[in-house]
């Protein structure tokens, strides 16, 4: 099955940059979602097909893919950003996994 | 508005079967794809397939193939999805999750299905 790796955890302190890879075999070629999860509550999309943002999603958070690797990027991160994270590409000829999830943790 | 609501927590012993249900409102329930993914305690998110609510079609992780079956009903715009012969491993949240145009854009709030011996 196709395999996605995330880095476990991520610090970041307030204000600064936050960048999350996903890396997969070609996964630029897949149309990657990200979704954000806090404890207790169920996940939120936050990017859609690459670097789309649903509405109401705040303009600090930001996407790309290329190659074998797909970012998120929080900028200007703020402790509401603290939280789990998701990647999750898109591609009907495969199953739908998601990546290992990486903790972002605001310092 | 869109809303997914999921039935309520189960406990079950180990090698019977439990079923979810996720009933859709706010928006024409034979035109999206439902996904469920599910969530081991401490754990990442798992997709377990999804289900074609207009047509019944269906396409089941791997992993779960001979054990999952994903069903739904138009009339009370329900999806269900029953997985059987549950073992320990099966502990986990069950969400449901509605699939628009390459992307989940709304999930249930979420089932504990609870599996003791």
């Amino acid at each position: 099955s196709y395999e996605l790796t995330q880095p476990p955890s991520v610090s970041v302190s307030p204000g600064q940059t936050a960048s999350i890879t996903c890396s997969g075999n070609n996964l630029g070629d897949r149309y990657t979602s990200w979704y954000q999860q806090k404890p207790g509550q169920s996940p939120v999309l936050v990017i859609y097909q690459n670097y789309k943002r649903p509405s109401g999603i705040p303009e600090r958070f930001s996407g790309s893919n290329s190659g074998n690797t797909a970012t998120l990027t929080i900028s200007g991160t703020q402790d509401m950003d603290e939280a789990d994270y998701y990647c999750q590409p898109w591609d009907s000829s495969t199953e739908y996994v998601f990546g290992t999830g990486t903790k972002v943790t605001v310092l | 508005q869109v809303q997914l609501v999921q039935s309520g927590a189960e406990v079950k012993k180990s090698g019977a079967s439990v079923k979810v249900s996720c009933k859709a409102s706010g928006y024409t329930f034979t035109g999206y794809y439902m996904h469920w993914v599910r969530q081991a305690p401490g754990q990442g998110l798992e997709w377990m397939g999804w289900i074609n609510p207009n047509s019944g079609n269906t396409n089941y992780a791997q992993k779960f193939q001979g054990r999952v079956t994903m069903t739904s009903d138009t009339s009370i715009t329900t999806a269900y999805v029953e997985l059987s012969r549950l073992t320990s491993d099966d502990t986990a949240v069950y969400y449901c999750a509605r699939e628009m145009n390459k992307m989940v854009d709304y999930w249930g709030q979420g089932t504990l299905v609870t599996v003791s011996s």
